[in-house]
């Protein structure tokens, strides 16, 4: 089982502020990384893929990563009580292991009006 | 609707016995797979098929058996039901080959509580 450690949560922040969440991981042969949401009592949802170090941003959301330093991050700009749910920090390797996840254990993150 | 779907949603049942879950997408996905995630919201793959072919079998308890009857469709039968089988069971598809095979659709999930 490959390690993936995410900040413990309850993250709790108010509306309009920036969330970050954070994400290392142990396997050094992983090549893509995913965020997934999930909302209480639902299934996951893909919500950030990133490949490449640096930064990628889709809308309000912004995936960094850092493979010399095994780190992956999600920010969440403008957070809305609509991204209170956890985030999954999921990297993964090329060749025969597609499609096999090493989740992370989750942040739940809870925004406040 | 395109999704992934599984039944039951709900399964209650007692210790020692069998049950199934089912799953079936629709979206054209080539691979298939269970996770699990137990009561502290962890989340774990067990199983994943590529068109009928098992290709991924994590350290599962033999009591666990997919079943995968054509590329849409992935059971997962339990037999002797253990109290730490209590967890949601989540189905999920995705296409096999590249940056595709990790953006996994999942189902709505199955809660099984055994008592």
């Amino acid at each position: 089982q490959k390690e993936v450690e995410q900040n413990s949560g309850p993250l709790s922040v108010p509306e309009g502020a920036i969330a970050s969440l954070n994400c290392t991981y142990s396997d050094r042969g992983s090549q893509s990384f995913f965020w997934y949401r999930q909302y209480s009592g639902k299934s996951p949802e893909l919500i950030m893929s990133i490949y490449s170090n640096g930064d990628k941003e889709d809308g309000r959301f912004t995936a960094q990563l850092n493979k010399a330093s095994q780190y992956v991050s999600l920010l969440i700009r403008d957070s809305q009580p609509s991204d209170s749910a956890t985030y999954l920090c999921a990297p993964s390797r090329r060749g025969s292991t597609l499609g096999r996840l090493y989740f992370g254990r989750g942040t739940q993150l809870t925004v406040w009006p | 609707d395109t999704a992934v779907s599984q039944t039951p949603k709900y399964l209650v049942t007692q210790m020692g016995n069998d049950k199934s879950i089912k799953c079936e997408q629709n979206l054209g996905h080539d691979t298939m797979y269970w996770y699990k995630q137990d009561s502290k919201k962890f989340l774990k793959i067990m199983f994943s098929y590529n068109n009928k072919e098992l290709i991924i079998n994590e350290t599962v308890p033999n009591r666990f058996s997919p079943k995968s009857p054509d590329k849409a469709h992935l059971n997962l039968h339990i037999n002797s039901l253990e109290l730490g089988d209590s967890a949601v069971y989540f189905c999920a598809s995705s296409h096999k080959g590249g940056s595709g095979a990790n953006v996994l659709t999942f189902g709505a999930g199955s809660r099984l509580t055994v008592l």
